[in-house]
């Protein structure tokens, strides 16, 4: 079955440690995203890619960096300046927008990873 | 700008019962429409979506909603409510007027959805 692996569920962060949050899909999909989901805020989009060796900053990037060199893979890093990076993190893909009849497809999600502080 | 407002934060509706929650939305040109749910420690499943066309449209589990662009709101119906139908739901709206090259999606703050038994 085709979709959205995260990894790990569940992260810990020592204070001024990098963490990096793994995210592969097998969709196909050119456009991939990372959002922050806090209680009652809803999902913050952080980085976006929609092609390979290109990314986007998204809403709120200060503190996390990303890497897009397959198109399979959009992994996440937050880094020690993220000084409240306790959060649910999701990542989607999607086909990429604007691509005629195809740009009304929705996004597909990962399962997420739960990031806290130690 | 586009923006997303779910007023309710939580919404409890007996099961057997019809249930609505509630998404209004404001973009500049022609709003793409969805409606995801999530359920606790998962990503989000999406349940429908409205391009263009008929004004209610039905999507996945028996959920439907209904387009209503002189209020500009894209309310989620079901017309039974479900002990399972209890989970986090997002209205999310991306602006056809956008004409730049990244169609951003933004997305509500959620409505928690409780079905009593």
């Amino acid at each position: 079955d085709g979709g959205i692996t995260q990894s790990p569920k569940y992260l810990f962060r020592k204070e001024g440690q990098n963490v990096t949050l793994s995210c592969e899909q097998n969709l196909n999909h050119d456009a991939m995203y990372w959002y922050r989901q806090d209680p009652g805020q809803g999902l913050r989009l952080i980085y976006y890619s929609q092609i390979v060796n290109d990314f986007q900053k998204g809403d709120i990037a200060e503190g996390y960096s990303v890497s897009r060199e397959k198109k399979e893979s959009f992994p996440l890093t937050v880094t020690s300046a993220q000084k409240n990076p306790t959060a649910f993190y999701l990542c989607a893909s999607s086909v990429l927008p604007g691509q005629g009849y195809l740009s009304n497809q929705p996004q597909h999600f990962g399962d997420g990873t739960r990031l806290s502080i130690l | 700008a586009q923006s997303v407002a779910q007023p309710e934060d939580q919404v409890n509706v007996a099961e057997g019962n019809p249930l609505t929650v509630k998404c209004t939305y404001s973009v500049s040109g022609n709003p793409y429409l969805f409606w995801y749910v999530q359920y606790p420690n998962r990503g989000l499943q999406f349940l429908l979506k409205y391009i263009t066309g008929d004004n209610l449209v039905k999507g996945s589990y028996g959920f439907e909603a209904e387009f209503n662009k002189s209020q500009t709101s894209f309310h989620l119906k079901k017309p039974s409510a479900l002990v399972s139908d209890s989970a986090l739901y997002f209205c999310a709206v991306r602006d056809l007027g956008d004409s730049g090259g990244y169609q951003k999606v933004t997305f509500g703050t959620g409505t928690k959805l409780q079905v009593i038994p």
